[in-house]
């Protein structure tokens, strides 16, 4: 069965301390592999979209790269502001955007 | 501006009873999305419109019935509420039924009493 797991399920970091978040997926036709933020009581905020093996994209500390069976976000030098739950997706032959579980990130000053 | 909003952003209501769950977009998007979010926060996509057509409906029972008026719009109902059905509604668009990406409204939590 298709799937995305995201690891960890939450992740605890110091202010500066550099980290990196899973997601694997096992799903046929990948068409696009996407990263969203949540903050408490918001709606997912999209970050990157990423297409094929190799590629990768940046915004200020973060970096999300992409294999042919999992991506990474890497939080660099973390702030509290980056304190959320971080959401992985994957976009599919059928058109459906399928979420994994989330990481939620705490991030102390 | 809000980009996609949905209303209202709190519901609360007894078993039984039927409720609406309004959302629009000003984005121009042609394909409109539900996602219901459980306690666990995972997100699971309910319906999805491409131009007021439906082109995915998830196995969600028959009582939940979407209804696009226009591309714009995608509205939420919900008959004989149950206690299982409370959980956050978000309302999302994107511009093309394939590798775009969603954006979504702030939500809407139903709590079923």
């Amino acid at each position: 069965e298709d799937q995305v797991t995201q690891s960890p399920e939450a992740l605890r970091l110091q202010e500066g301390e550099s980290s990196s978040l899973n997601c694997s997926y096992t799903v046929s036709g990948l068409r696009g592999l996407f990263w969203y933020r949540q903050d408490p009581g918001k709606g997912p905020e999209f970050l990157f979209t990423l297409y094929s093996a190799g590629e990768e994209k940046e915004k200020e500390r973060l970096k999300a790269t992409l294999t042919k069976k999992e991506s990474f976000l890497h939080i660099t030098a973390p702030k509290p502001e980056d304190s959320a739950t971080y959401l992985c997706a994957v976009h599919q032959d059928d058109y459906k955007l399928s979420f994994g579980a989330g990481t939620t990130v705490t991030v102390r000053a | 501006d809000t980009a996609v909003s949905q209303t209202p952003k709190y519901l609360v209501t007894q078993m039984g009873n039927d409720k609406s769950i309004k959302c629009e977009q000003n984005l121009g998007h042609d394909t409109m999305y539900w996602y219901k979010q459980d306690s666990k926060k995972f997100l699971k996509i309910m319906f999805s419109y491409n131009n007021k057509e439906l082109i995915i409906n998830e196995t969600v029972p028959n009582r939940f019935s979407p209804k696009s008026p226009d591309k714009a719009h995608l509205n939420l109902h919900i008959n004989s509420l149950e206690l299982g059905d409370s959980a956050v509604y978000f309302c999302a668009s994107s511009k093309a039924r394939v590798n775009t990406e969603a954006f979504f409204g702030q939500g809407t939590r139903l709590t079923v009493v």
